[in-house]
C-alpha cells in the first residue's frame, strides 16, 4: 500500500522569498517520489523525481527536493520564487510492488505575490 | 513526438448521452492511465492498463468503461452522462519501473467535460 499527503493546500509567498511544499507519503515498498507541476488550464509537468539514487534531486527551474527516509518526506523547495512559479504542485509515489500505479496528493496551490 | 494526445478538449454534453475521449500514444508505453481532476481534490484514477487486451478500475470507476485494443490506444467512454462526470479528465502513460525505468508519467493536455 502507498499514500502521499500534502500537508498544505495553500502556500503563499513573497516574490524572491523561498518556497517551501511540503509533502509525506508512505510505502510498503522502495519508493519513487514526484513532483509535478500544473499550470492554470494546462497539463502536468514534470519537476523532478527520486528514484533511489542521490537523495537531493534537482530539478526544472531552480526547484530541488530532498529524500528523507527517516522522515518519510519529500519537501520540495526553490531559493526564490517568481512569479511564473504559482501554480498547483502535486507529490506522487509509486513503488515497486504490485501494479504500478501512481498516487497523488491533493495538490499544493503555491501563490506569489509581487 | 508527439507524446500523449487526447481529443476532445473541450465537450458538453446533456445528462443521459454517452460520448468517448480519446487517448494515444506514440512512445510505446505500456502503462495507460485515465484520471479525472476536481478542484482541491488531486487526480483520481478511473481505470488503468498495463497492456494491450488489459485493464482494471482504479479509484472512481463507476460510471466509465474502457478498453485496450493496442498498445497506442486507450479510449475512455461515458455511457450515460451525470452532472457528477463534469470534471477535467487526463490521459498519461508510462514505462513503468521495470528494468530500470523511472516510472515518469506523460500527460496528455486535458479534457474538460460538462455535463448539463
Amino acid at each position: 500500500a502507498q499514500s502521499v499527503t500534502q500537508l498544505d493546500s495553500h502556500v503563499s509567498v513573497s516574490e524572491g522569498t523561498p518556497v517551501l511544499l511540503r509533502c509525506n507519503y508512505s510505502s510498503s515498498y522502495s519508493p519513487s517520489l514526484f513532483w509535478y507541476v500544473q499550470h492554470p488550464n494546462k497539463g502536468l509537468q514534470l519537476l523532478l523525481k527520486y528514484t533511489s539514487a542521490a537523495t537531493l534531486v534537482k530539478g526544472i527551474n531552480g526547484f530541488e527536493a530532498e529524500f528523507k527516509k527517516s522522515e518519510t518526506s519529500f519537501h520540495l523547495t526553490k531559493p526564490s520564487a517568481h512569479m511564473s512559479d504559482a501554480a498547483e504542485y502535486f507529490c506522487v509515489v509509486t513503488s515497486s510492488g504490485g501494479s504500478y500505479i501512481p498516487t497523488f496528493g491533493r495538490g499544493t496551490s503555491l501563490i506569489v505575490h509581487p | 513526438n508527439a507524446g500523449v494526445t487526447q481529443t476532445p478538449k473541450f465537450r458538453i454534453l446533456k445528462i443521459g448521452q454517452s460520448m468517448t475521449l480519446q487517448c494515444t500514444q506514440d512512445m510505446n508505453h505500456n502503462y495507460m492511465y485515465w484520471y479525472r481532476q476536481d478542484p482541491g481534490m488531486g487526480l483520481k484514477l478511473i481505470y488503468y492498463s498495463v497492456g494491450a487486451g488489459i485493464t482494471d478500475k482504479g479509484e472512481v470507476p463507476n460510471g466509465y468503461n474502457v478498453s485496450r485494443s493496442t498498445t497506442e490506444d486507450f479510449p475512455l467512454r461515458l455511457e450515460l452522462a451525470a452532472p457528477s462526470q463534469t470534471s477535467v479528465y487526463f490521459c498519461a502513460s508510462s514505462l513503468g519501473l521495470a528494468g530500470g525505468q523511472t516510472g515518469e508519467l506523460f500527460f496528455g493536455e486535458g479534457s474538460r467535460l460538462t455535463v448539463l
